[in-house]
């Protein structure tokens, strides 16, 4: 049973406007949620994380929303740039340990 | 470039064999993690070493096992190899082992069982 869900496996964006990646979870005993963005043929890199004591985290072009009720957050990039073409996967961690806990990720290309 | 080293890049062996993956991780952090990621999967949590103990298992098979050394270094051990076990294997480490700490990845060794 999947606890993080992101349930667009795609996104296809023209330069310059807003990316929105939306991701759900189950587990109410997640307490942080971290953004990573992945290259091909490279390791996923941390993009933004938020605790669950916020509902918005922001980090120049990125920020991260949280609906705790809803159990959902998402990413919004502003303005979407080519070199934002990327897989971004939602992750999450909670209770005493820190591993960490990644949906399948969205593939986004930013049309130029 | 992470600061997380992986060796090898890619692997390639038969059914049935042992390989041995191996992770040095960033100057001063304490904590390495392993994942594995198959085709169209999310990274799935395979377990955790805090200073050479092991702090948290994940979804990891008996034929796997791991072990973090006295100089942090970490080596994931494959063995009785089946198809399925075909996949990237990333390993990440942080400073400490709580969670919310981002977690540094290496590029991963793309493994390939014939």
């Amino acid at each position: 049973d999947q606890q993080v869900k992101q349930n667009s496996p795609s996104l296809s964006v023209q330069e310059g406007r807003i990316s929105i990646l939306n991701c759900d979870y189950t587990n109410s005993m997640f307490d942080y949620f971290l953004w990573y963005k992945k290259y091909p043929a490279e390791g996923p890199t941390f993009l933004i994380s938020i605790s669950s004591i916020k509902d918005k985290n922001e980090d120049g072009r990125f920020t991260v929303f949280l609906n705790k009720s809803a159990k959902h957050l998402s990413l919004h990039i502003v303005p979407s740039q080519p070199g934002d073409s990327a897989v971004y996967f939602c992750a999450a961690s909670g209770g005493s340990q820190g591993n960490l806990i990644f949906g399948k990720g969205t593939k986004l290309s930013v049309k130029p | 470039d992470s600061g997380v080293t992986q060796t090898p890049k890619h692997l390639i062996t038969a059914t049935g064999q042992r390989v041995t993956l191996r992770c040095s991780p960033r100057s001063g952090d304490l904590s390495v993690y392993w994942y594995q990621q198959s085709l169209d999967q999310g990274l799935q949590f395979l377990i955790q070493y805090y200073n050479g103990e092991e702090r948290a298992k994940g979804n990891i098979l008996e034929r796997f096992s791991a072990q973090q050394f006295p100089d942090l270094h970490s080596e994931l051990n494959l063995s009785s190899l089946e198809l399925g076990d075909s996949a990237l294997y990333f390993c990440a480490s942080s400073v400490v082992a709580e969670p919310g700490n981002e977690q540094f990845f290496g590029p991963g060794t793309r493994l390939t069982v014939l």
